[in-house]
């Protein structure tokens, strides 16, 4: 199993719909959870964390369960900038003080005029 | 904003050939990471430092990679010789990894082409 997995869509959605992702996590000592947005051809930017309670920023609201092991992204009226590959991201630590990010493959997201 | 910067962006050269990729990461993280990202695999950690010290590297080929940080200021991935399954996009990643774990800040990466 994969230590982070995500549906690869692609998600094709009208300007304006609500989107929605989902992510799984298979360790459960994973401490630290991120959402990472990928545009063609560019790096992978942070978009947002995700912390236990939730949280919101603008039109992206992000969720964590963590007895389920599962991350969600929820985003509002979207707009064609959101077109983009969305990275699921989980951090731990592991032996001898490291600590490393492990990500998802990505859901691709098209939104269309 | 500071960025990771990352050189050259661009690489094409052919097989059995020697390829070096600088980094140089944000002034104040101290770690730094390097990926390898295909469309197959999609991104994979290669090697990783932390205050300049190499912590693990097991996702990288060591017979032909190689992975230095000779200061604060620059880390280097070195293949040699090339072949052209490497041909991939490499990105390096800086931040901070104190307690609670920080994210990663990404360079631009180095398209490679091994031909």
């Amino acid at each position: 199993r994969k230590e982070v997995e995500q549906d690869p869509g692609p998600f094709n959605v009208p300007e304006g719909a609500t989107v929605a992702f989902n992510c799984t996590y298979s360790n459960s000592a994973s401490q630290s959870f991120f959402w990472y947005r990928q545009d063609c051809r560019k790096e992978p930017k942070l978009l947002m964390s995700v912390y236990s309670s939730g949280n919101e920023d603008g039109r992206f609201t992000a969720q964590l369960n963590r007895a389920s092991q599962y991350i969600s992204l929820l985003i509002r009226d979207s707009k064609l900038s959101d077109s983009a590959t969305y990275l699921c991201v989980v951090g731990r630590y592991s032996g001898a003080g490291s600590y490393q990010l492990t990500f998802g493959k990505g859901t691709k997201l098209s939104v269309i005029p | 904003d500071a960025r990771v910067t990352q050189t050259p962006r661009h690489k094409v050269t052919e097989m059995g050939q020697e390829v070096t990729m600088r980094c140089q990461p944000i002034l104040g993280h101290n770690t730094v990471f390097w990926y390898r990202q295909t469309m197959m695999q999609g991104l994979e950690l290669l090697a990783y430092f932390r205050n300049r010290a190499p912590l693990d590297d097991s996702g990288m080929p060591k017979d032909r990679f190689s992975a230095e940080m000779p200061d604060a200021t620059l880390a280097t991935l070195k293949i040699q010789p090339s072949e052209p399954r490497d041909s991939a996009v490499y990105f390096c990643a800086s931040g901070w990894t104190g307690q609670g774990g920080q994210p990663q800040h990404f360079g631009d990466g180095t398209r490679l082409s091994i031909l």
